[in-house]
């Protein structure tokens, strides 16, 4: 069973800073079958990378993914006011779909 | 633009059976690169895959929900329907209905993420 670990916890910075977000996988996965997602409060997910790397349709490409085997970063570039939500990484494998506990980016 | 819409009662009560429909607008569910699943979120935690399924009911779970749970789809109806049984506060969350895209070639499976959320909705477990 593939655990997801999300570092750090919190991150507390200002618009315009830049975020950088880590996913850990408990053992070597494939990046194709890695994703990140954005929950802003009382919305559902929206899906902002799949692939490590690939941006989904329509997200702006301050977003950015990359990272392979154990380890997978997602960056903001420049924090607009909407970045600041909470960010999964997930993992899809032999059927079965694993989401890390989350990152949540809050306003310094 | 395709959307997922859950529906479905908002209180369970413990032990009982909780039942949830998804329906599937401007789209198709019998799309051969879709898988529909559904995916929940306790108050003030994170998300948790419960199991996917294909138009043809292929299916899969998360294992520690198997015992309690099935998913079924009605192509008729573009509906997929959620059961999960005998309940406990542990259960009260957001249940999302959702899409996960990807593709086969050359027998390998491609993985493109879960790209479609329906809105959510909240069940309380409780008497």
């Amino acid at each position: 069973e593939i655990v997801l670990t999300q570092s750090p916890g919190t991150l507390s910075l200002s618009p315009g800073e830049r975020a950088t977000l880590s996913c850990r996988a408990s053992q070597s996965v494939s990046g194709s079958y890695l994703a990140w997602y954005q929950q802003r409060r009382g919305q559902a997910p929206r899906l902002l990378i799949y692939g490590a790397s690939r941006r989904a349709t329509g997200i702006p490409d301050r977003f950015s993914g990359s990272g392979s085997g154990t380890e997978f970063t997602l960056t903001v570039s420049r924090l607009e006011p909407e970045d600041f939500a909470v960010y999964y990484c997930q993992h899809f494998g032999s059927s079965q779909f694993t989401f890390g506990p989350g990152t949540k980016v809050d306003i310094k | 633009q395709l959307q997922l819409q859950e529906s479905g009662p908002g209180q369970v009560e413990p032990s009982e059976t909780l039942s949830l429909t998804c329906t599937v607008s401007a789209g198709f569910i019998t799309s051969s690169v879709f898988y529909w699943g559904w995916i929940r979120q306790p108050p003030g935690k994170g998300l948790e895959w419960i199991g996917s399924i294909y138009y043809s009911g292929t299916v899969y779970y998360n294992p520690s929900l198997m015992s309690r749970v099935s998913i079924s789809v009605d192509t008729s109806v573009n509906q997929v329907t959620l059961k999960l049984r005998s309940v406990t506060a542990a259960d009260t969350a957001v249940y999302y209905c959702a899409r996960q895209n990807g593709d086969y070639f050359r027998g390998d499976y491609y993985y493109y993420g879960i790209d479609v959320w329906g809105p959510g909705t909240t069940v309380t477990v409780s008497s």
